[in-house]
């Protein structure tokens, strides 16, 4: 089946090591997004991806940053994590202005 | 600027009656309109969306919804509550003041009491 792949589901990183996330696509759909959610709130948008046009969030913070070497595939980089990077980093897919397909999520924890 | 408001952050019902979520959106154009539900940790799933088709959209497990241009809203119902219902529900703009611009509402936390 045509889906989002997220891995890893779980990662555990320490304070300040830089850890990547990463999420691949079999539904050939030219935009790919990264969201930060966090218990009981809607996801954030990070940034996202129009084919290979990066559009960064105004405040999505310098610590972050993604990659798209391919259509199939994306990466979310974050360089230092701190506490408050804890979350459920969710990918999802598109064409676009129409639905989104989102993968499983990774969950982060920071030490 | 684009924006999504969900008036309710929480909405409580009796299983067996009507649910409604509002939401309301600012957009300089026509915009892509979605709902999606999100249960306990699990991830986000598409109800319904709007495209500039038909008004009035149904989608899964009986969750409809209709599109009013002059009112800028796009709000859910379902005319019978169930208790798998209750979940995390969001709005969701796409397209409206960028073409690749997407808008997440803060979300509605429907409760369904037995």
């Amino acid at each position: 089946d045509a889906m989002v792949i997220q891995n890893p589901r779980y990662q555990v990183t320490q304070f300040g090591k830089p850890v990547t996330l990463s999420c691949s696509q079999t539904l050939n759909h030219n935009v790919m997004y990264w969201y930060q959610q966090k218990s009981s709130q809607a996801p954030k948008l990070l940034f996202h991806y129009y084919d290979k046009d990066f559009n960064n969030e105004a405040d999505t913070p310098d610590n972050f940053q993604s990659r798209r070497p391919n259509t199939s595939f994306c990466f979310l980089d974050i360089r230092s994590p701190g506490l408050g990077d804890a979350a459920m980093y969710l990918c999802a897919t598109s064409h676009l202005r129409d639905e989104q397909f989102f993968g499983p999520g990774t969950r982060l924890t920071v030490l | 600027a684009q924006s999504v408001t969900q008036l309710d952050s929480h909405v409580s019902v009796s299983e067996g009656t009507p649910v409604l979520l509002r939401c309301n959106y600012s957009s300089s154009y026509s915009p892509s309109l979605f709902w999606y539900v999100q249960h306990p940790n699990k991830g986000l799933q598409l109800l319904l969306k709007y495209t500039s088709a038909a008004t009035l959209v149904k989608g899964i497990n009986g969750f409809e919804a209709e599109f009013k241009k002059s009112e800028t809203s796009f709000h859910l119902t379902k005319p019978s509550a169930h208790m798998s219902d209750a979940a995390e529900y969001f709005c969701v703009v796409s397209g409206g003041t960028s073409y690749d611009k997407v808008i997440f509402g803060p979300g509605t936390s429907l409760s369904v009491i037995p």
